[in-house]
């Protein structure tokens, strides 16, 4: 059975940084493109950001792009989210999600970043 | 990167069915064939329902079905159910070696 499991989400202030971790299971994790995607309390969901299998190409929103980080260790089947200088309209539900087929086949539950002084 | 447009809500009652639009540019839903669709429960991840303009995962009930015109793509539901209420988003891929998600549309169940 395919899991993606999110952790890391904070309340952290504004200008503060933190690092998303999604562990996968159930699947060959090195075979896939993974993606996080957002949602804000009560809004749409909003693309962030997508890696390569093997990590080396990287994609991202134009909202991120500069301040966030995606990585992945395949070793330790986890892809990260590194997100530096947040800002309030950052504060979201962030999932991770795989994708074959140019589909989002799997999601996590998702974890809550909360940017707020 | 603008979101896709899709129709704030949209209702109907029990066995009529229903049609979302998503529309976009030919950047994105009109340049590919790479939209999908998804529902969202309350509280809940959303789950695949198209993919590839049409074609349905397997589990997916077959009284959803996918369509695509120019930058439109249309998600329809036919025999509505009291179940089918929930959030659907559209997805694309996007030029920018991206994906875009739609706006959202609430169907409601009379």
């Amino acid at each position: 059975e395919v899991q993606l499991v999110e952790s890391g989400g904070d309340l952290v202030q504004p200008g503060g940084s933190l690092r998303l971790s999604c562990a996968a299971s159930g699947f060959t994790f090195s075979d896939d493109w993974m993606h996080w995607v957002r949602q804000a309390p009560g809004k749409g969901l909003v693309w962030v950001s997508r890696i390569n299998s093997d990590g080396r190409t990287t994609n991202y929103a134009d909202s991120v792009e500069g301040r966030f980080t995606i990585s992945r260790d395949n070793a330790k089947n986890t892809l990260y989210l590194q997100m530096n200088s947040l800002r309030t309209e950052d504060t979201a539900v962030y999932y991770c999600a795989r994708v074959k087929n140019w589909m989002f086949d799997f999601w996590g539950r998702g974890t809550l970043v909360t940017v707020s002084s | 990167q603008s979101a896709l447009t899709q129709p704030a809500s949209v209702s109907g009652s029990p066995g009529q069915s229903i049609t979302i639009s998503c529309t976009g540019t030919s950047s994105d839903v009109g340049g590919y064939n790479y939209v999908s669709w998804y529902q969202q429960c309350p509280g809940k991840a959303p789950r695949i329902m198209i993919h590839e303009v049409s074609i349905r995962p397997s589990g997916v009930s077959s009284r959803f079905s996918g369509s695509k015109s120019g930058n439109t793509a249309s998600l329809t539901i036919s025999g509505l159910q009291a179940e089918d209420e929930a959030d659907y988003y559209c997805s694309s891929y996007a030029s920018s070696s991206t994906y875009v998600f739609g706006t959202g549309t609430k169907v409601t169940v009379l």
